[in-house]
């Protein structure tokens, strides 16, 4: 199985701050790597696929990259609506696996 | 537009089965694979595995084989999830999910409680 690890799972940014949460795979994923946003009492909901393709309706303050192993989502001038908690999936290889998670909060 | 649809919160007793619903709307259900996932405080999110209704094939994440049955009914765009043999570590959120590689529909979840 390929393991997904983020290696925050806890973050605290300023308002307007940037925000890099990175993700990292045991073997290579050939950036079939997505990103998700999740709410409490919510579905996760789908921020960018490819590593670096943003779904339609997300703001363009987020991005995706990276290549092989390591992903990188970013998101710039954080708002407080960003609030929640990030997980990585790769859907390269079955099982597909998530990271544990990065939890975002304001400071 | 597309929406997938759950079953309600489930309380059940430990060595039960519990089946779970995830009806679908606005788009081919045939055509995409479900995928079913897994959510527990604490333990993050887990793939349970996958079925395409249009052909029934399915796949499983070994953890959950034995544990998890998937099957899918096209004439009313419903897919199911029974889980069986229940036990606390059972307790979780579960989510259904549009797949087109990633998951960019989910159902709301389904609250499923073991419980004496």
């Amino acid at each position: 199985d390929i393991q997904m690890t983020q290696s925050s799972s806890y973050l605290s940014v300023s308002l307007g701050g940037r925000v890099t949460i990175t993700c990292k795979a045991s073997d290579h994923i050939n950036n079939w790597l997505a990103w998700y946003q999740q709410k409490p009492g919510n579905a996760p909901r789908l921020l960018i696929s490819g590593a670096t393709s943003l779904e339609t309706g997300v703001p363009s303050r987020f991005s995706g990259s990276g290549s092989g192993k390591d992903y990188t989502l970013s998101i710039t001038s954080l708002q407080t609506e960003d609030v929640a908690t990030y997980y990585c999936q790769q859907y390269w290889s079955t099982p597909y696996t998530f990271g544990g998670g990065t939890k975002l909060e304001i400071k | 537009q597309v929406q997938l649809q759950q079953s309600g919160a489930e309380l059940m007793k430990p060595g039960a089965s519990v089946k779970i619903s995830c009806k679908a709307t606005g788009y081919t259900f045939s055509s995409y694979w479900i995928e079913w996932v897994k959510q527990r405080p604490g333990h993050g999110l887990e793939w349970i595995g996958e079925i395409l209704p249009g052909s029934g094939s399915t796949n499983y994440n070994e953890k959950f084989k034995g544990k998890a049955t998937f099957t899918a009914d096209t004439s009313s765009n419903t897919a199911y999830m029974q889980l069986s043999s229940l036990t606390s570590e059972d307790s979780a959120v579960y989510y259904c999910a549009r797949s087109s590689g990633n998951y960019g529909y989910w159902g709301q979840g389904t609250t499923l409680t073991v419980s004496s």
